[in-house]
Order: structure tokens, then C-alpha cells, then sequence
């Protein structure tokens, strides 16, 4: 059974700072990743999707790689401003590509000015 | 073009009651999908849509709840009796589904629903 785990948990920051959310699953026969924001009281809104065949996938600030071997993806965001603040969901999808997401539980980033 | 649309956004009954949510997803997006998010968890599938047969409804309650897809467009999902744990947030999303396999996976805002 797959399981997502996000650390940390919560993370505040200062403005401008570059910081790093990481993502781990337990099985690596995925078929892709994908990065969420969900802002308070809103539902979800994708940020970066990728593929099981690659390593990384950048929109903007944000960047997004993938070690499907080690069972890991990682968000960067740089130079990270108040309006970044939110919760941000990793899901992975099993790799018959028709099996449903797995949500981990979320890393709350706080940016403070 | 449009996004996912979810009513109401905001619910709130007691125990026992019966509530129904609607989800009308993207145009043209044949999957259709049912989370339930619990305060502090990520979103748990509750259904899977693919137009209007059901794809996956194994962690559907099905006691209590009860989902369909008439004509494969809009959704409605409803919970009968309500109990407190079902407390939680509600979202819809959709897909397109290309070549036999998955894309990105678009929500709407969510139906927060509240049981006393």
C-alpha cells in the first residue's frame, strides 16, 4: 500500500528566503507527481505534474524533482514572498496510471514580510 | 475556460440528517473523482468516475454514502445518515484521459460540511 509522508509538517520563513519541501512515498512504481497548493478554506490548485520518466519539472519560482529509485520529489521555491504562504499537498499516482492518487497530509508554509 | 464548480460551499446539519453535494467538473473531462479531506490530512479518495460508470468505490462508505454520475457530466455524492466523523471537507476534480492512462487532476473549491 502506498504511503506519502511530507516534512516537515510546518515551516515559516522569512521573505526572500529559498526553502526546500520535501515529499516521500513508499513504493516507487509511480506513474507520475504532482505538487498542490491549497490555500485556507479553498480546495486545490495544482502546481507542477511530473512524469515518472523525468527528473524535473520548473514553473516560475518553483522547481520539482523526482528520485523515483529512492521514493523522494522535492520542491524548491525561491525567493519566496507572503503570498507563497499556504499549504503545499504531494500526491502520486500508482503506475498502472489509472489508480488513484495518494495524498501525504501537507507542509504548512508560513513567509512572513 | 471554466473550472471545477462544487454547491454549496458551506454546510452545516446534525447527526443523523442527510446532506447531498453537486459537482459540475471541466468540459470535456470524462474522469471524475470524490475526496474527502479531513482537518490536518490530505484528500482521500472516496470514487472514481470514468463518464458515468465507477472506476474505484473501495474506500466509499457505502453504508451511508452514495454517489452518481447520471449522463457523465454533472456528480452528486450524499451522505445518509450523517455522522460527527464525517466532518471534513468535500472536493471534486476532474481529468481528461488520453491514450488509456491519467493527466493532471483539476479540484474545485470544496464543500466544507459541518456535523453537530
Amino acid at each position: 500500500k502506498q504511503e506519502v509522508t511530507q516534512i516537515p509538517a510546518a515551516l515559516s520563513v522569512p521573505e526572500g528566503e529559498n526553502l526546500v519541501l520535501n515529499c516521500s512515498f513508499t513504493d516507487s512504481a509511480i506513474y507520475n507527481l504532482q505538487w498542490f497548493r491549497q490555500d485556507p478554506g479553498k480546495g486545490l490548485t495544482s502546481l507542477l505534474l511530473i512524469q515518472s520518466s523525468q527528473r524535473e519539472q520548473t514553473s516560475g519560482r518553483l522547481n520539482a524533482s523526482l528520485d523515483k529509485s529512492s521514493g523522494r520529489s522535492t520542491l524548491y521555491i525561491a525567493a519566496s514572498q507572503p503570498g507563497d504562504s499556504a499549504t503545499y499537498l504531494c500526491a502520486v499516482r500508482g503506475q498502472g496510471g489509472s489508480e488513484k492518487l495518494v495524498f501525504g497530509k501537507g507542509t504548512k508554509l508560513t513567509v512572513n514580510p | 475556460e471554466a473550472g471545477v464548480a462544487q454547491s454549496p460551499r458551506y454546510k452545516i446539519i446534525e447527526k443523523r440528517q442527510s446532506v447531498a453535494f453537486w459537482c459540475n467538473p471541466i468540459s470535456g473531462h470524462a474522469t471524475l473523482y470524490w475526496y474527502q479531506q479531513i482537518l490536518g490530512q490530505g484528500p482521500k479518495l472516496l470514487i472514481q468516475f470514468q463518464n458515468n460508470g465507477v472506476v474505484d468505490d473501495s474506500q466509499l462508505p457505502k453504508d451511508r454514502f452514495s454517489a452518481e454520475r447520471l449522463k457523465g457530466v454533472d456528480s452528486t455524492l450524499k451522505i445518509q445518515p450523517a455522522k460527527l466523523e464525517d466532518s471534513a471537507v468535500y472536493l471534486c476534480a476532474s481529468s481528461l484521459m488520453t491514450s488509456g492512462f491519467y493527466n493532471e487532476q483539476f479540484f474545485g473549491p470544496g464543500t466544507r460540511l459541518t456535523v453537530l
